[in-house]
């Protein structure tokens, strides 16, 4: 069963204040994601990694970094939070089906519901 | 700018009955679009996708057509249950990438 945990699951923290979240995949996929969800904007790509070592930007990278340091962890870090970047943070990792590379199958954590005061 | 497009935004149905949600989308180089379904609480998860060299896909209750001419597709629940009540996603993928680019969502609740 593939698995992916997330943590933690609720945090709240200050504007200005650094904030790290965590993702572990158990499934040793290459391709790992972060997404916020928000109410009118659906889910949204931060950043992605290919494998251990590498991050590159997604579609609302600004304000955030990411890091992964081996092939099962992946975190997203914001140095300097803003009650803007209030949201819930949905990691996955990712494994090609059939079809080729465009046809991955995600696999979601459950969440990380960030409150920035 | 959303390049996905879903519709409708919420939908409540009877037990029973057929649910119909549809996206579109303008970029040709979409190729594979899935279907995501997310309870409460919890991460979406897929639920059923499509190439785009096949119109069709079905899988138990739930069917999903694509159209290229049209860039539409379509997610068909039949006999919809109250345990179908969740938000559905449809999503695209440029070609040779897994990025997703996910629609805005469709709140669906099945009444009994």
């Amino acid at each position: 069963e593939a698995a992916v945990t997330q943590s933690p699951r609720n945090k709240v923290a200050v504007t200005g204040g650094k904030v790290t979240l965590s993702c572990n995949q158990t499934n040793n996929h290459n391709n790992m994601y972060w997404y916020r969800q928000d109410t009118g904007h659906g889910l949204r790509l931060i950043h992605y990694s290919y494998g251990a070592g590498s991050t590159e930007k997604g579609d609302i990278p600004d304000g955030y970094k990411a890091s992964r340091p081996s092939q099962e962890n992946f975190s997203l870090i914001l140095e300097l939070a803003t009650p803007s970047q209030t949201s819930v943070y949905f990691c996955a990792s990712g494994d090609l089906n059939w079809g080729g590379p465009s046809a991955e199958t995600l696999y979601f954590g459950s969440g990380t519901r960030l409150t920035v005061l | 700018q959303q390049q996905v497009r879903q519709s409708p935004q919420s939908l409540t149905v009877w037990e029973g009955g057929t649910t119909v949600l549809t996206c579109s989308y303008e970029d040709s180089t979409f190729n594979y679009f899935p279907w995501y379904q997310q309870f409460p609480g919890e991460g979406p998860a897929l639920l059923i996708s499509i190439l785009s060299v096949s119109d069709k896909k079905e899988d138990g209750r739930f069917t999903t057509f694509f159209n290229k001419r049209e860039k539409k597709l379509s997610l068909h629940i039949i006999d919809s249950q109250p345990g179908d009540s969740a938000t559905y996603f449809c999503a695209a993928s440029p070609g040779n990438t897994g990025k997703l680019i996910f629609g805005l969502g469709t709140t669906l609740q099945v009444q009994p």
